[in-house]
């Protein structure tokens, strides 16, 4: 199906453990985005990416690893995960750069780490 | 820094009503600005982009103004139902070509039949 998807939607991890994000587009677009989402802070932007292997770090980069080797993935990885990274994350694509273009979100991965 | 606020958290209005959310900026001058449509559970949907040349846009039932001086949007739902019960968001980009955006909290509407 065209779109974008994320996997898993949803993931319990332990303190310490790495845990990788997928994302996948099948619209071709270059740019590709990791927001985090929790309450009370809105959409916090983690990493983007403007075309394969050009990544770069957004407001809160800490601790989040990504790459981007194919144009339609996006995968984020959290290298020895905290408490402080249980949120709801959400990818993102556009065609373009510029705020005149939308983003196309996934649905989002919610990641717990106890 | 940039700061983005829409300045209600909720919102509850009766159906057939106008529904207006509010989105204010500081520091800095944003060439256009996004509505977006999140559900619960789900990934934020793009509504409507404006402009800063463009004092309003609308969509069907929806209505979004833009004014620069105030450092102001407005989103406006006219006729309103219950399936428009929904977080809202809004979205300014950095500027520049990132093509990045910062976005506001939400406001949660609820339209009560």
């Amino acid at each position: 199906d065209a779109g974008i998807t994320q996997s898993p939607r949803y993931k319990i991890t332990e303190t310490g453990r790495q845990v990788t994000l997928m994302c996948h587009q099948t619209w071709s677009h270059s740019y590709m985005f990791w927001y985090r989402q929790d309450l009370g802070h809105g959409l916090r932007l983690i990493y983007y990416s403007a075309a394969a292997d050009i990544t770069d770090k957004g407001e809160v980069p800490d601790g989040y690893v990504v790459s981007r080797s194919k144009t339609e993935n996006f995968p984020l990885t959290l290298e020895s995960a905290t408490r402080s990274q249980t949120s709801v994350y959400f990818c993102a694509s556009s065609e373009s750069a510029g705020g005149n273009h939308e983003q196309y979100f996934g649905p989002g991965t919610r990641l717990t780490v106890t | 820094s940039q700061k983005i606020e829409q300045n209600s958290e909720a919102l509850n209005i009766q159906e057939g009503k106008t529904a207006t959310l509010t989105c204010n900026y500081t520091n800095y001058s944003p060439a256009y600005l996004q509505w977006y449509r999140q559900d619960p559970g789900r990934g934020p949907v793009f509504l409507l982009l404006i402009r800063e040349n463009e004092k309003e846009k609308r969509k069907e039932r929806l209505k979004v103004t833009f004014d620069t001086t105030l450092k102001q949007s407005l989103f406006h739902i006219t006729a309103s139902q219950p399936a428009d019960s929904a977080t809202y968001l809004c979205a300014l980009d950095y500027g520049g070509s990132q093509g990045n955006l910062i976005f506001g909290k939400g406001t949660k509407l609820s339209v009560k039949p």
